[in-house]
């Protein structure tokens, strides 16, 4: 049980370009989803916290209107890279919280390559 | 939120007992101690957490001391597909789960 899925596992897009991922919680359904950020050699970093239903809750420094990110069900949210720049290149995973257990699963991540 | 404090590195031979530990000397009295480690390319992996009470389940034993300023994760036989880094993070219950991720320790299982 505690599945998460991402979609797509990896993607290479155009500078200037926006791209969406998708995370679902496969097996139960999470009001929590949160976004992580990892560039190489370096520990995740939290970018916002996505609550089903609500507006995100967005960490400092990172951009709202750049990263949109949108919790429309109980087992799916998105999060929207616009306007794509080369320093967007990096490893997006998301993860989904299981109240009850009181524990967050991770999804398996998304590399994302700007030209 | 308390701040966890980890050696950087880690080696272990294959079969043999992992003890990886953590320091979090300024744990509140509702923060959970919650341990994650992530393989290369891969995203994080759930261990344990524990509140107080030592935990084990099939992956691994959560050892807290009795003041809670530490704690020790045990992989019982480690093998190579244990070599990870390991996360270990102190969070409160009550709120909606949010995890702040250190450095970690990078384990490596050497045969």
């Amino acid at each position: 049980g505690a599945v998460v899925s991402q979609h797509p596992s990896w993607v290479i897009c155009k500078s200037g370009t926006s791209v969406k991922i998708e995370c679902r919680s496969l097996d139960f359904q999470a009001t929590t989803m949160f976004w992580y950020r990892q560039f190489p050699k370096q520990s995740l970093m939290l970018m916002a916290t996505s609550n089903e239903g609500s507006k995100a809750t967005y960490e400092q420094g990172v951009e709202k209107d750049k990263f949109l990110i949108n919790h429309a069900s109980l087992t799916l949210s998105t999060l929207t890279v616009t306007s794509a720049h080369p320093e967007d290149s990096s490893f997006y995973i998301c993860s989904c919280y299981l109240q009850g257990q009181e524990t967050q699963y991770f999804g398996p991540g998304t590399r994302l390559l700007v030209l | 939120d308390a701040k966890t404090t980890q050696p950087p590195s880690m080696d272990c031979a294959e079969g043999r007992a992992a003890n990886l530990p953590c320091n979090h000397s300024t744990i509140s009295g509702n923060e959970y101690v919650y341990w994650y480690r992530q393989i290369h390319s891969q995203g994080p992996q759930y261990i344990i957490h524990g509140l107080k009470n030592n935990e084990t389940n099939e992956m691994a034993s959560l050892i807290i001391t009795e003041d809670r300023k530490s704690s020790t994760l045990i992989l019982p036989h480690a093998t190579l597909r244990d070599t990870a880094v390991y996360y270990c993070i102190v969070n409160p219950s009550s709120n909606t789960g949010k995890l702040i991720f250190g450095q970690g320790t990078t384990l490596q299982v050497k045969p």
